[in-house]
Order: C-alpha cells, then structure tokens, then sequence
C-alpha cells in the first residue's frame, strides 16, 4: 500500500513567520497536488508538480517536488491568517488509473494575529 | 468557474436508515469522486466513477453504493446507515487525462448517524 507522510499534522504561528510543510513516501509518484481546505468548504488545488526537482512559486508559496519524485515540500514565507486551513497533499502513482490519487492525512495551520 | 454541488451541508440520520448523497457537476466532466473525511484519517476514497453507468471501488466501499445514471449526477447511497459512517462526505469531479487531473471538490457534507 502506498502512502504518503505529512508532517508536521499541527502548525500554530504568529502572523510574519516562516514555515515548511513536509510531504514523503517511499514511492514514486508521476505527478504531485497540493490542496488547501478552509473549514466548511472542500479543498481547493494551490498546484501541481510533476517533473523531479521542480519548484513552483504562487505569491508568499513555494512548492517542491523531489529529484526522485518520492517527497514534496511547501514553504510559506511571512504567513498571513488567510493562509490558514488544512495542507492536503496528493499523489498519483505511475501507472495508475484517474482513481488512485493517494492522499496525506494533511497538516492543519493555524496563523495567529 | 467549476461548481460542483452538494445537496446537503448537513444531515442526521438513524441507524439503519437508507440515505442517499447526491453530487451534480456543471463542467461536463467525465471522472467524479466521492471520498468520506476522518479527522486524523484523511480523504479516503469510497468510489469513483468515470463514465456514466460506470463505477470502480475505492479503498473503502464496504456499507456503501452508487449510481450514475447522467454524466453529471454521483449518487452515493448508505444502504442501511451505522454510526460508525458518520463523517464528512466529499464529492469531486476531474475531467479524464492523460495524467491526474485537478479534482474540483463540493463543499461537503456532514453526515451524522445517530
């Protein structure tokens, strides 16, 4: 069974600092998601990687596929408490069908004022 | 914009009770999802569907049906509700690709089994 590791499951900080949110496997994956969720609503995709080593910015978020395509970093500079909300990330192994996106069990931040 | 709607934020049931979720998507997408949310537990995938009339389990089907009758309805169906599926229901559509493809998720709903 293929799975994938989030850490950490819990962030609380102060609105301005940093943070990285961890996502690992022992396996590879052809392409990786990053959802957020807000609380009440479904989550929403921030982005996709899919070639090893890519990093992808969106505003104060850095994302990072790893060379071996196995792990995933998010990076959050200067958190804000509208970055708050569930991490989710999502995995599609290679070779798998539409159904087999494998998730993390997510990392819920929470940016304090 | 994709929306893809959820007929219910919240629903309490019975034990026992057959209770249907209902999921409509407005993009013509042909891959639609349902997974349930445990806290510390994730999004774990009951079944996904991505033709009409079509259907594959996911890794949790056990207590649960569907059924897709038009391309964009994904019914899902507690034949005789349990507590123990009491949890946060999410649908999703994607189109189908040549690689995964952006899921777009309604807003939920929140099953409670009494």
């Amino acid at each position: 069974t293929q799975l994938l590791e989030q850490s950490p499951q819990f962030l609380s900080i102060q609105e301005g600092e940093n943070l990285t949110v961890y996502c690992n496997s022992s396996s590879v994956f052809s392409s990786l998601q990053w959802y957020r969720q807000e609380p009440g609503e479904g989550p929403v995709l921030l982005v996709t990687v899919v070639t090893g080593g890519e990093v992808k910015k969106l505003k104060r978020l850095t994302f990072q596929f790893g060379d071996a395509r196995k792990d995933s970093s998010l990076h959050i500079t200067a958190a804000q408490p509208g970055d708050t909300g569930l991490y989710l990330c999502a995995g599609a192994p290679r070779g798998g069908s539409q159904g087999n996106l494998i998730f993390g069990k997510g990392t819920k931040l929470s940016v304090k004022p | 914009d994709v929306k893809v709607t959820q007929s219910s934020r919240y629903l309490v049931k019975r034990t026992g009770e057959k209770v249907f979720l209902e999921c409509v998507q407005d993009m013509d997408h042909e891959n639609m999802f349902w997974y349930r949310q445990d806290p510390g537990l994730g999004l774990r995938l009951i079944y996904f569907s991505y033709d009409v009339k079509m259907k594959e389990k996911g890794d949790i089907p056990e207590g649960y049906s569907v059924s897709r009758e038009k391309k964009e309805r994904f019914s899902l169906i507690l034949e005789s509700a349990s507590t123990n599926q009491t949890s946060m229901y999410l649908c999703a559509s994607s189109r189908l690709g040549t690689r995964f493809e952006k899921l777009f998720f309604g807003s939920g709903t929140q099953l409670s089994v009494l």
